[in-house]
């Protein structure tokens, strides 16, 4: 069983259209986070959620908007798709915010604007 | 300045060798720090994590931590040609939640 499962694997979309990647972890962990990785390797935080209340938003466009129905799900959708927008996109889970905790991290949405 | 840095490399080692890999970073009130392996294409995958100054190990790891020079680095025992990767650092930013901050990653090759 995957601990961090996102879908989908691979997005390939044009500029302006509206997509969602999804989140699950079946770890029971409280806190879920979203990063962006770039085409050289830099992770950067997008946000996070510890028991479905939002923790962390970065400086990100409002195009991005997270949404966690439960504490074992996160989900990330973007309006208006724009190109600077390609990148993989990681999941991770974290036991709670205690900074001793280790993040386990998703497969990776690899996400292609054209 | 980053608040990780690290050298990105590339870090080319002959199979046997040991691989070592540095990571400084500016925030003096973190207290975690951690080592990911991520092989291309795929996800980042903990490899060591490490809270108090001083060295730890596990099998043919070792990361060690010096929080007066804010530092903290990777060894890589007998490098096999598998452990070619990038290997990120990620450090804990302090009252956040546990946010962590990552390096930019050093490409290391193990060449057989």
């Amino acid at each position: 069983d995957t601990a961090v499962s996102q879908t989908p694997k691979y997005l390939v979309t044009q500029m302006g259209n509206d997509k969602s990647i999804k989140c699950e972890q079946n770890l029971g962990h409280d806190t879920m986070y979203w990063y962006k990785q770039d085409s050289k390797k830099f992770l950067k935080i997008m946000f996070s959620y510890n028991n479905k209340e939002l923790i962390i938003n970065e400086t990100v466009p409002n195009r991005f908007s997270p949404k966690s129905p439960d504490k074992a799900h996160l989900n990330l959708h973007i309006n208006s798709l724009e190109l600077g927008d390609s990148a993989v996109y990681f999941c991770a889970s974290s036991q709670d915010l205690v900074s001793l905790n280790i993040q386990y991290f998703g497969a990776g949405t690899r996400l292609s604007v054209l | 300045q980053k608040e990780v840095e690290q050298n990105s490399g590339p870090l080319s080692v002959p199979e046997g060798a040991i691989a070592s890999l540095n990571c400084t970073y500016s925030d003096r009130g973190s207290q975690s720090f951690f080592w990911y392996r991520q092989y291309s294409g795929k996800s980042p995958e903990l490899i060591m994590s490490i809270y108090s100054n001083g060295d730890k190990e596990d099998g043919r790891f070792t990361a060690q931590l010096n929080k007066a020079s804010q530092y903290v680095s990777l060894l890589i025992r007998d490098s096999q040609p598998s452990d070619s990767a990038t290997y990120l650092c990620a450090v804990n930013r302090p009252n956040t939640g546990n946010q962590f901050y990552f390096g930019t990653g050093t490409s290391l090759t193990v060449i057989p």
